[in-house]
């Protein structure tokens, strides 16, 4: 067990629907980090945020946002969902601002129909 | 942007054979990691590699950084089912943006009882 958890663990909707994924950091950690998982790209970085501050940024689409709040927990927002958006969705943590050491959650697995 | 080939794809090994697969890439990093993801669940460290030329176990697992700072390998020895997943290598730098991990596209490792 990481510590990360991540819910919902699967979730299924329809194009153009939106949804949000959700993320506890593990106890003590203040970055979160938001990667997609598909079958022909691997990891991809979407987003990261320490201490609910934006800190850096990857190929994260414009209709996709995340937030990260007070108590440290984050929320993946994925919007007008189209096919290829199914994937892997996983979050991480690390301590710091670095992220050599990351935990990962179990992530949740969308299926876009 | 940044990439790292990782070799092989995929290995389909014997119980008790030992296992090596490496990445490489045309940029320098200052930190090599890998990582195991299980089916269904989130990647786990394995190693962390901070220097060049450092070589490192962890139990079974060895894993070397290049001298050249571009590439790294991880051997298993004596492979069990349980070393059954993907493994990814990554490796990390720091950028003007700040602090980037980049992940290779995985190996697939089967083992056979």
């Amino acid at each position: 067990d990481s510590g990360v958890t991540q819910t919902p663990k699967h979730l299924i909707t329809a194009t153009g629907q939106r949804v949000t994924l959700r993320c506890s950091p593990r106890s003590g950690d203040l970055s979160v980090y938001w990667y997609q998982q598909s079958l022909d790209q691997g990891l991809q970085f979407l987003i990261q945020y320490y201490n609910g501050e934006e800190r850096a940024k990857g190929n994260i689409l414009e209709r996709f946002s995340a937030q990260q709040f007070p108590d440290l927990h984050s929320e993946l927002n994925l919007s007008s969902l189209e096919l290829g958006d199914s994937a892997l969705y996983f979050c991480a943590s690390s301590a710091g601002t670095t992220n050599e050491k990351l935990f990962f959650g179990s992530g949740t697995q969308l299926s876009v129909l | 942007g940044q990439q790292l080939n990782q070799s092989p794809q995929s290995m389909f090994i014997q119980e008790g054979e030992d296992v090596s697969m490496n990445c490489t890439s045309s940029s320098i990093f200052n930190t090599w990691l890998w990582y195991k993801q299980d089916p269904g669940e989130g990647p786990v460290l394995l190693i962390a590699l901070y220097k060049a030329g450092e070589l490192t176990s962890n139990g079974r697992l060895t894993a070397q950084f290049g001298i050249t700072r571009k590439d790294s390998f991880l051997n298993i020895s004596a492979s069990i089912p349980s070393d059954v997943g993907i493994y990814f290598c990554a490796g990390h730098t720091w950028e003007t943006s700040g602090s980037r991990l980049t992940f290779g596209e995985g190996t697939q490792l089967t083992v056979n009882p």
